[in-house]
């Protein structure tokens, strides 16, 4: 069975230092990864996804993330963080035959520090 | 990029009535569809899976007769909360796949508040 793991409920960071969110997964087949972020009272907005291409992906803003299969992880990583991140992130998991449904970690909400 | 988009965005209701939430991809078509809600501070909740032409999948512990969902067209979902009470008060989301169903789709969310 899919099963998502987001290992931080809450990550708090200074303004311009690195930004880690965690996320492991558990998948029978190959599985298609996506990191999803939510502003305040806002839509659900792509940051990247891994659909078995490169395994060092590359978003919007900044983000990416690894695909490391032998230790089922896709962590989401920025180099330095900016204010505007501030929000909730929602690693997702989705599998080939699944019918398109998606199995969504339990949210990760990001601080930044001035 | 494909849009989706619900309407209405937000909505109060009296206990007791029934609303009707809509979701629509705008630019392409979409045989299946996916309904959330997501409760404060959590992540969300598949609800159903709605399928055009027939009837929708319901995720254990969802009433259908109270979600009612009803896939009508290739670019449009409805998703009616009947008899709505206090408790189905929540943030609705739908999506839609791609080509592929690599990716999905969101729409902006609609948030019911049912006093």
């Amino acid at each position: 069975a899919q099963s998502v793991t987001q290992l931080d409920s809450h990550v708090s960071v200074s303004e311009g230092t690195p930004v880690l969110l965690r996320c492991n997964y558990s998948s029978s087949y190959s599985p298609s990864l996506f990191w999803y972020v939510q502003h305040p009272n806002k839509g659900l907005q792509l940051l990247l996804k891994y659909t078995s291409a490169a395994t060092l992906v590359k978003g919007i803003n900044g983000f990416e993330a690894e695909f490391k299969k032998s230790e089922t992880s896709f962590h989401l990583t920025k180099p330095s963080a900016h204010m505007s991140d501030a929000a909730e992130y929602f690693c997702v998991v989705s599998e080939v035959g699944s019918n398109y449904q998606l199995i969504w970690g339990a949210g990760t909400k990001l601080i930044i520090k001035p | 990029g494909a849009v989706v988009s619900q309407h209405p965005s937000w909505v109060i209701c009296k206990s007791g009535t029934s609303v009707k939430i809509e979701c629509r991809s705008l630019d392409f078509q979409a045989t299946t569809m996916f309904w959330y809600r997501q409760f404060p501070k959590q992540s969300l909740m598949l609800m159903a899976t709605s399928n055009e032409g027939s009837k929708a999948t319901y995720e254990q512990g969802v009433e259908k007769d109270k979600f009612l969902i009803n896939h009508a067209s290739l670019t449009l979902s409805t998703l009616t909360v009947t008899s709505a009470h206090p408790e189905d008060s929540s943030f609705y989301i739908c999506s839609a796949p791609g080509v592929g169903g690599y990716e999905q789709y969101f729409g902006p969310g609609t948030r019911l508040t049912v006093t």
